[in-house]
């Protein structure tokens, strides 16, 4: 199957700093990629939906201007999470797709972990 | 606004066992429904992936069957191994948007 890297797969950082994780497409160009958010033994839950070179649509309730995504190519899309804070900790993981929107398959990075002290 | 959930939470079953996995969903207009599995602190892998208009897909000793009139679908995994040990999750894809279950922890014992 298609590859995703996702990188760095864990993160320690202090409070107020900002912490960038990219997710890549490594044999596939990805038109769509999703980030989400998982925390302890729950599921993943949808952070924002981006198209390359467009901006990302973010679901109800995530804040915009924290956690900023960038997908400038096909096959890279970058989530920063600005000035973090410990209740930013939690487990962030990317999905690529070749088509557009849900109607294909799609790849999952291998996750990262965020814990901000 | 849909909603995915999956029974049993957990499962635990001797080695060899052949088990069934539930999931419902709400919205029945779907575009495609996706199983996948997580290792504790791992990304997801793909399993399977049946599009709307499928009503089963097959790969190994996995088998997934979608009913969507009625918002089921259901995850057979033959002859279980401890190998086969993680959570399983299904994702119910609408447009732009893909929703998870809560996903059943399998634990297989040798």
């Amino acid at each position: 199957g298609a590859v995703v890297s996702q990188h760095p797969s864990w993160v320690i950082c202090k409070s107020g700093t900002s912490v960038k994780i990219e997710c890549r497409s490594l044999d596939f160009q990805a038109t769509t990629m999703f980030w989400y958010r998982q925390f302890p033994k729950q599921s993943l839950m949808l952070m924002a939906t981006s198209n390359e070179g467009s901006k990302a649509t973010y679901e109800q309730g995530v804040e915009k201007d924290k956690f900023l995504i960038n997908h400038a190519s096909l096959t890279l899309s970058t989530l920063t999470v600005t000035s973090a804070h410990p209740e930013d900790s939690s487990f962030y993981i990317c999905s690529a797709s070749a088509t557009s929107g849900t109607a294909g398959e799609l790849f999952f990075g291998e996750g990262s972990r965020l814990t901000v002290l | 606004k849909q909603e995915v959930t999956q029974i049993p939470a957990a499962l635990s079953v001797p080695e060899g066992e052949n088990l069934v996995l539930n999931c419902s969903f709400t919205d029945s207009a779907i575009y495609n429904l996706q199983w996948f599995r997580q290792d504790p602190g791992k990304g997801l892998t793909s399993l399977l992936l049946i599009q709307s208009s499928q009503r089963e897909q097959t790969s190994g000793r996995l088998n997934a069957s979608l009913d969507k009139s009625s918002g089921r679908s259901t995850l057979y995994i033959a002859a279980s191994q401890p190998g086969d040990s993680a959570t399983y999750l299904c994702a119910v894809g609408g447009f732009q948007k893909l929703v998870f279950g809560t996903g059943t922890r399998l634990l297989v014992s040798p």
